[in-house]
């Protein structure tokens, strides 16, 4: 219940194409949803996050499409460039038990060719 | 300082030997976390500080993984005897307030070499 399950594991998208990474979720008591991202050697950096009294959330180039019913949540990178390439995690934390720790997916590694 | 900082950023040590790891946070953050991350894999919650205290250890994976948090600011994880199986980055992160939404700021970890 407390497992996020992510994929695909890796992904290469030609420069101006769109990166879909898909998450899904079991505990229903979640209710933050980050998205992060990781180059080599550095820590995770968050890119957006959602709500889940939201269906979809734009920031620039990253969307996040959530899918309460389904507990599916979605990152979408429009026009992807060399310099998205990174690794991208999935995250879920809740409310309740007094601490917010994120429940990470296991990351999926972009690579964006130009 | 601007961002949470962590040392040592690379640390090779052998098998049974004890290793500190030191995380700053960002300054006035009360929460402070510690994940593992294992080669190629997604991180795991070790532990959990508002101010002080830590009401979720419930990452730690043995007693030999301890931590502290000192004056709402600096942490340090210990890891005693250490194995192999200890090789991995830790990282550390600080938010605000420890709700569920707030952002958690990482530092760009330590990597534990286990000989």
């Amino acid at each position: 219940q407390q497992q996020v399950k992510q994929s695909p594991q890796s992904l290469i998208v030609q420069k101006g194409g769109i990166s879909i990474i898909n998450c899904a979720y079991e505990n229903t008591a979640f209710d933050y949803f980050p998205w992060y991202q990781q180059f080599p050697g550095k820590g995770p950096a968050l890119l957006i996050a959602i709500r889940p009294d939201v269906s979809e959330k734009k920031e620039g180039r990253f969307t996040i499409s959530f899918n309460k019913s389904a507990k599916q949540f979605s990152l979408h990178i429009m026009d992807s460039q060399p310099g998205d390439s990174a690794t991208y995690f999935c995250a879920a934390s809740r409310r309740s038990g007094n601490t917010g720790k994120l429940i990470f997916g296991q990351g999926t590694t972009l690579q964006v060719k130009p | 300082g601007a961002g949470v900082s962590q040392s040592p950023s690379n640390k090779v040590t052998e098998k049974g030997k004890d290793v500190e790891l030191r995380c700053d946070p960002i300054s006035g953050h009360t929460a402070l976390y510690w994940y593992r991350q294992r080669l190629g894999q997604g991180l795991e919650f070790l532990i959990y500080f508002q101010g002080n205290s830590a009401p979720d250890k419930s990452g730690l994976p043995s007693d030999r993984f301890s931590a502290e948090r000192t004056g709402e600011s600096v942490s340090t994880l210990t890891i005693q005897r250490t194995q192999q199986e200890d090789s991995a980055v830790y990282l550390c992160a600080s938010s605000l307030l420890w709700t569920s939404n707030q952002p958690q700021h990482f530092g760009d970890g330590t990597r534990l070499s286990i000989l």
